[in-house]
């Protein structure tokens, strides 16, 4: 099957500092990357999509200038959250789609859980 | 626009015993349909899917789902639940053609008993 590398698994991070956190698709070419975004004990609430070498589509209520998508290849997207609060912890999760046999499902990364301090 | 309804949030079950988790979805278009389970602090694994064809789909671990199209609904099921089954289920829904972002349910606790 396809697999979606996400890194880190974890980070602990101070207030307002940086985070940059990678997705990977191992062994396909992603056309599409979606970054969600999951409190705890609800459900997953897309962020924004990402098709390589164009820029992000965001959700309404997604800050573009806060969470930085950038979809640089084919096999690899990064969301940096800038300036970080408390607020902002939370569990991140990518997902990548393909073309062909993969581009009717999506594949997950394991996901990032991050804790600002 | 679309959207899924998971009616329960917690499912409580035995050992051995049938189980089924429930899934309503709404949307104007045609749409796939999925079912995810996600252990703690992990992402997501695919159980299975409905894209077209039988109604009746068959995933993995024992897992099977309808979808029922007069009823908008797409639940899972499975005839004998594991310890290891424990997790929550989202259901999810895309549409069939352009990006097709996923959309999932509020999810489904599912917590199995010994």
């Amino acid at each position: 099957g396809a697999v979606v590398s996400q890194h880190p698994s974890w980070v602990i991070c101070k207030s307002g500092t940086s985070v940059k956190i990678e997705c990977r698709s191992l062994d396909f070419q992603a056309t599409t990357m979606f970054w969600y975004r999951q409190f705890p004990k609800q459900s997953l609430m897309l962020m924004a999509t990402s098709n390589e070498g164009s820029k992000a589509t965001y959700e309404q209520g997604v800050e573009k200038d806060k969470f930085l998508i950038n979809h640089a290849s084919l096999t690899l997207s990064t969301l940096t959250v800038t300036s970080a609060h408390p607020e902002d912890s939370s569990f991140y999760i990518c997902s990548a789609r393909g073309d062909g046999n993969r581009a009717t499902e999506a594949f997950f990364g394991q996901g990032t859980r991050l804790t600002v301090v | 626009a679309q959207s899924v309804t998971q009616l329960d949030s917690q499912v409580p079950v035995f050992e051995e015993a049938p189980v089924e988790l429930r899934c309503n979805y709404s949307s104007s278009v045609s749409v796939y349909l999925f079912w995810y389970v996600q252990y703690p602090n992990q992402g997501l694994q695919l159980l299975l899917k409905y894209l077209s064809g039988s109604t009746l789909v068959k995933g993995i671990n024992g897992f099977e789902a309808e979808f029922n199209k007069s009823q908008t609904s797409f639940h899972l099921r499975k005839p004998s639940v594991h310890i290891s089954d424990t997790a929550e289920y989202f259901c999810a829904v895309s549409m069939d053609t352009g990006r097709r972002a996923l959309t999932f349910g509020s999810g489904t606790r599912l917590q199995v008993q010994p």
